[in-house]
């Protein structure tokens, strides 16, 4: 099956800093992918998504890339904030039924 | 909207109990998913269903059942619980090939 590898497990990182998350894939035909926000105790949330049909995507500080050669994808935070500590989750999907998470990095921002 | 919500939110139960866990979306997705979450494990899918009526096993189905008789409800049922369903159990729903919106979670734990 699907093999979705996250790295970082964990990242601390002062504020103002940037924090890069990578996460690498095994399936070629993999063509979504979501990464999400969770917070302590609460629900995973999506904070930004891209499809194989492009390379990278920006939504304010937050940026994603994605290699498909490489078969490797990032999350990039910029500018990163006490707030941005959390963790975040990488995923894919081939098909939009089934969706392949990571294992999660716990990011930490340093005041 | 309420958008997905899950009952119970906790829940202790004894080896070899039954239980069922509901999911309820108001959002007319057509996709539903029950995921697992284990510490340092991510987010695991156990099954998912596609539209009413229709159901099929993810990465971890042995030891649950589900069934989708409503477009708005997603059932999970354990039959004989273990202590390795201990767990925090995520419903899920979506659009094809669009975000998932996650509930709130259920915390099991079976002594």
């Amino acid at each position: 099956g699907e093999n979705v590898e996250q790295h970082p497990s964990t990242l601390s990182v002062q504020e103002g800093d940037s924090a890069v998350i990578k996460c690498t894939y095994s399936d070629s035909a993999s063509n979504y992918f979501p990464w999400y926000k969770q917070e302590l105790g609460k629900r995973p949330q999506l904070i930004i998504d891209i499809r194989s049909n492009v390379g990278e995507k920006k939504d304010q500080r937050i940026a994603v890339t994605l290699n498909k050669t490489a078969k490797h994808f990032s999350l990039h935070i910029t500018e990163t904030q006490p707030e941005d500590s959390a963790v975040y989750f990488c995923a894919d999907s081939t098909t939009g039924n089934q969706f392949y998470f990571g294992t999660g990095t716990s990011l930490t921002v340093i005041p | 909207n309420a958008g997905v919500t899950q009952t119970p939110k906790f829940r202790v139960l004894k080896t070899g109990q039954s239980m069922t866990l509901l999911c309820a979306q108001d959002m007319n997705h057509e996709y539903m998913y029950w995921y697992r979450q284990d510490p340092g494990m991510g987010l695991r899918l156990i099954h998912y269903s596609v539209g009413e009526g229709t159901t099929a096993k993810g990465e971890v189905p042995d030891g649950y059942n589900v069934s989708r008789l409503k477009k708005q409800n997603f059932l999970l049922g354990l039959e004989s619980a273990a202590p390795s369903q201990t767990s925090v159990y995520f419903c899920a729903s979506s659009r094809r090939e669009r975000e998932q919106y996650f509930g709130p979670g259920t915390r099991l734990t079976v002594t």
